[in-house]
């Protein structure tokens, strides 16, 4: 267990809805950070919250975006789904926001949109 | 050319073996080095890290890493049919350490 847990685990959806994902990070932790993985991939960066502001994004289109809470919580949402959003989105959580950090993952949300 | 390759397998090897999980990267700016087991339907799980060149151990795991070559490894001693698994390897910038690029990562299956 990594104390990192995120919910809903799993979630279906139509194109065209919305969704919020929410992850509650490890005690101590101040960073966290979202992933998208298609099955059969890698995970793929989407961004990161660290201390309330983001810290960086990945490639993903404005249509995802985030918050995090003064505890450190976290929100993903992603506006007008598509069917190519279906996958598992995974929090991950750290100390900080250095490169010789480790991140530690919540077990995921399954979104499936149809 | 992808940022970080990995093998896809599936990789097998016979209960009590050493598996030998390899990786390359392509950014000589990679700073960090990460190797994430995941199980089938489950999230990823932190087994190892390793910042400096050279062998780090912990338990039955051991990583290597060569920024010359670009190259990190993970070897898995006395494998067990537990360690079956994909293995993620992972690197962290140093020009944009709030990601971690993933491989897609080797499918490992020990045989009884």
């Amino acid at each position: 267990e990594t104390g990192v847990t995120q919910s809903p685990t799993h979630l279906i959806k139509t194109r065209g809805q919305q969704v919020t994902l929410r992850c509650s990070s490890q005690s101590g932790h101040n960073t966290v950070s979202w992933y998208q993985q298609a099955l059969g991939q890698g995970p793929q960066f989407i961004f990161q919250y660290y201390r309330e502001e983001e810290n960086g994004r990945g490639n993903f289109p404005p249509r995802f975006s985030g918050l995090q809470f003064p505890n450190y919580s976290s929100e993903l949402n992603v506006n007008a789904l598509e069917l190519d959003d279906s996958a598992l989105y995974l929090c991950a959580s750290s100390l900080d926001r250095g490169v010789n950090t480790e991140a530690f993952f919540g077990q995921g949300t399954r979104l499936t949109v149809v | 050319q992808k940022e970080v390759e990995q093998n896809s397998g599936p990789l097998s090897v016979p209960e009590g073996a050493i598996a030998s999980l390899n990786c390359t990267y392509s950014d000589r700016g990679s700073q960090s080095f990460f190797w994430y087991r995941q199980y089938s339907g489950k999230s990823p799980e932190l087994i190892m890290f390793i910042y400096s060149n050279g062998d780090k151990e912990d338990g039955r795991f051991t990583a290597q890493l060569n920024k010359a070559s670009q190259y990190v490894s993970l070897l898995i001693r006395d494998s067990q049919p537990s360690d079956s698994a994909t293995y993620l390897c992972a690197v962290k910038l140093y020009s944009s350490a709030s990601k971690i690029i993933f491989g897609s990562g080797t499918r490992l299956s020990i045989r009884p």
